[in-house]
């Protein structure tokens, strides 16, 4: 089955310990893709990612690192969580399109509290 | 990639047809406009997406005026389930994909 795939779903951590969100998709695709959802705030892209070893910031970076040493994934990692931090945090992906048909395949979340 | 604008919530009955607008008076020729939906807070859903004609598949239909400044989503037959917020985005490929507030879609018994 087609899917993108986070862990942890769930997770409570305290300020300062440094985590790391993996993603991983079976699709074979080029593109990946972090969000966070906020109330109020839609969904804003965080960190994105061409292919393998290439990345560049979106929307909200600050805090945030990432890493593509892979196809199949791409770990979204917070070095110093802090409590503005908790959000709910999607991993997505498609395939890399020139010609501009792919949909992205979102994960089932990742909700991250930091205390 | 153009903004989007979209109503915050709408209603609709069960069985009826669900008319959601979508304005994006800047796209630029090379833009798609794309429908995604989320449910609760699960994963976005792809709905469907076009460029200039009007779009079909098996969960729904997207209208795109001719000057594509705006475009409407339509779910022929809403259900229960289908109570979400959908939201419409316009992209070119481009890597930057936002996601504006969207549409609260309430479907009513």
């Amino acid at each position: 089955e087609a899917q993108v795939t986070q862990n942890p779903r769930y997770l409570i951590t305290v300020t300062g310990k440094k985590l790391t969100v993996t993603c991983s998709q079976n699709m074979n695709h080029e593109y990946m893709s972090w969000y966070r959802q906020d109330p109020g705030l839609g969904l804003r892209q965080i960190y994105y990612s061409m292919n393998v070893e290439v990345t560049d910031k979106g929307d909200v970076p600050e805090g945030y690192k990432v890493s593509r040493k892979e196809k199949r994934n791409f770990p979204l990692i917070l070095e110093s969580p802090s409590p503005n931090q908790t959000s709910l945090y999607f991993c997505a992906s498609r395939l890399r399109s020139t010609t501009n048909t792919g949909e992205l395949f979102f994960g089932e979340g990742s909700r991250l509290t930091v205390l | 990639d153009a903004k989007t604008t979209q109503p915050p919530s709408m209603d609709c009955a069960e069985g009826r047809a669900a008319n959601l607008p979508c304005n994006h008076s800047t796209i630029s020729g090379n833009e798609y406009v794309y429908w995604y939906r989320q449910i609760h807070s699960q994963g976005p859903q792809y709905i469907i997406h076009g460029l200039k004609n009007n779009e079909t598949n098996e969960m729904a239909s997207l209208i795109i005026t001719e000057d594509r400044k705006s475009s409407t989503l339509i779910l022929p037959h809403a259900t229960l389930r289908d109570t979400a917020v959908y939201y419409c985005i316009v992209n070119n490929a481009g890597n930057m994909l936002t996601f504006g507030g969207g549409t609260r879609l309430m479907v009513k018994p």
